[in-house]
């Protein structure tokens, strides 16, 4: 399986402001994916992206509010703009491990509070 | 439309006891694929197994065993002998009909107290 890093582990941002995560893996891989987990609730889809293309969104996630990079087949960034208090969660990066979606390993998380 | 149904929020059981945690999917495709995953305390998510539609075979693996019916479109999992370390939050997910990435249900937590 693959070694997936995320910077930062955790932040506490004021609202208004803007965060970037980032995504770090040990090898190549066509997709990736960020997930978001408010509180107490289960993981919802940001969007996928993949290298050398536009990343696709999820219903109810807009570019404009989640910009994100795909520079590489090892890195991505997820960039939270305009943070507001709704906005705290953990933001996981997850990568296919060969099958695509049949396989998804997800890194440790970057958990956000905006206050 | 897709859906993962984990109706059990919350379960609490004491060391040894053995613990089950429902998994109830919805889907239209006659293919798909069925994961659990783990988040203990840490955040992290762990996997603990992938099964395809076609494999109805029931798996073991140590303490943890799943039952996978597709008659009643469940997927539960079982914990034998359940320790303190099983403490955390369970998901049951559904790869989406794009095929490219996870539904999961709510979780469930489980505490297993000494």
């Amino acid at each position: 399986s693959a070694v997936i890093s995320q910077k930062p582990s955790r932040d506490i941002c004021q609202r208004g402001t803007s965060l970037t995560i980032q995504c770090q893996v040990d090898s190549q891989v066509t997709m990736m994916f960020w997930y978001r987990q408010q509180p107490g609730q289960s993981l919802t889809l940001i969007a996928t992206a993949n290298q050398g293309s536009e990343a696709t969104y999820e219903s109810g996630f807009v570019i404009d509010k989640f910009p994100i990079s795909r520079p590489n087949l090892t890195f991505s960034t997820l960039t939270v703009s305009n943070m507001s208090p709704e906005d705290s969660s953990i933001y996981l990066c997850s990568v296919e491990g060969g099958r695509g979606a049949y396989e998804q390993y997800f890194g440790p998380g970057t958990r956000l509070t905006v206050t | 439309a897709q859906k993962v149904t984990q109706a059990q929020t919350e379960i609490s059981v004491v060391e040894k006891e053995d613990v089950t945690l429902d998994c109830v999917y919805e889907t239209r495709d006659t293919t798909y694929y069925l994961f659990w995953y783990k988040q203990p305390p840490s955040g992290e998510l762990v996997f603990l197994i992938r099964r395809n539609s076609f494999d109805e075979q029931n798996e073991i693996s140590g303490r943890y065993s799943w039952n996978f019916q597709k008659s009643t479109s469940s997927f539960n999992f079982t914990i034998t002998a359940s320790q303190v370390v099983d403490s955390a939050v369970y998901f049951c997910a559904l790869v989406n009909q794009a095929g490219t990435a996870l539904i999961f249900g709510k979780g469930t937590t489980l505490s297993v107290s000494s």
